[in-house]
């Protein structure tokens, strides 16, 4: 069964960091462009940030620039996502998603979810 | 970035209704619109990718038209299952971004 699974989420006081991790089991990982969004509690969803299928092209959303960095390990079917200086703001459930490539390119939607890893950023 | 507005932000409606949410993008993004359902304590769920292709496994009565800047999302008979909230996302610039969110609930 295709899926993502999140870790490293908890609590940790404004200006400190966490590393989120994300496995994926069951489908061609180096393929894919994964990405993380985000989800304040009641509130919508939030984009935060891509990486290319090779770990070559990274962006991220103006909230969070300079301040999160994502990354991978295709071997370990691994993405990742450090943040440092992290603001109450920044509490969130946060899930990392999969943007497959198709017989006709990306799909450009997310098309598998993790079920999320709660992060809470308070004094 | 890319403003997405979904109207109506919430809205009542009862089982066998025919339902439409619409996305505006603050301007043109092609086709390259997808509309996702999430229900309370779940991650968001994929229904229609590129404005109007249908994900599998996603129940036909799931619709999705337009493109530029106006799109819609329609669901033709609403089932009890389909009361939950509805996001539309644009993924033609780098930086990709969600509507606000539209609450489906029970008349």
């Amino acid at each position: 069964q295709e899926q993502l699974v999140e870790s490293g989420g908890g609590v940790v006081q404004p200006g400190g960091s966490l590393r989120l991790s994300c496995a994926a089991s069951d489908f061609t990982f180096s393929t894919s462009a994964l990405h993380w969004v985000r989800q304040a509690p009641g509130k919508g969803l939030e984009w935060v940030t891509l990486i290319s299928y090779d770990g070559n092209d990274k962006y991220y959303a103006d909230s969070v620039r300079g301040r999160f960095t994502i990354s991978r390990d295709n071997p370990k079917k691994t993405v990742y996502l450090q943040m440092n200086s992290l603001r109450p703001e920044d509490t969130a459930v946060y899930y990392c998603a999969r943007d497959p490539i198709t017989s006709y390119g990306p799909l450009d939607a997310f098309d598998i979810w993790g079920q999320g890893t709660m992060v809470t950023v308070s004094s | 970035d890319i403003q997405m507005t979904q109207s109506p932000s919430s809205l009542s409606a009862s089982v066998g209704d025919r339902v439409t949410i619409t996305c505006r993008a603050r301007q043109s993004i092609s086709s390259a619109l997808n509309w996702y359902q999430q229900k309370p304590g779940n991650a968001p769920k994929l229904l229609i990718y590129a404005a109007s292709r249908l994900q599998s496994g996603v129940p036909s009565r799931f619709s999705g038209s337009g493109s530029g800047t106006d799109f819609t999302l329609t669901i033709t008979s609403l089932q009890p299952e389909d009361f939950a909230t509805y996001y539309c996302q644009q993924s033609y610039s780098t930086l990709w971004t969600f509507g606000q969110g539209t609450k489906v609930e029970v008349k």
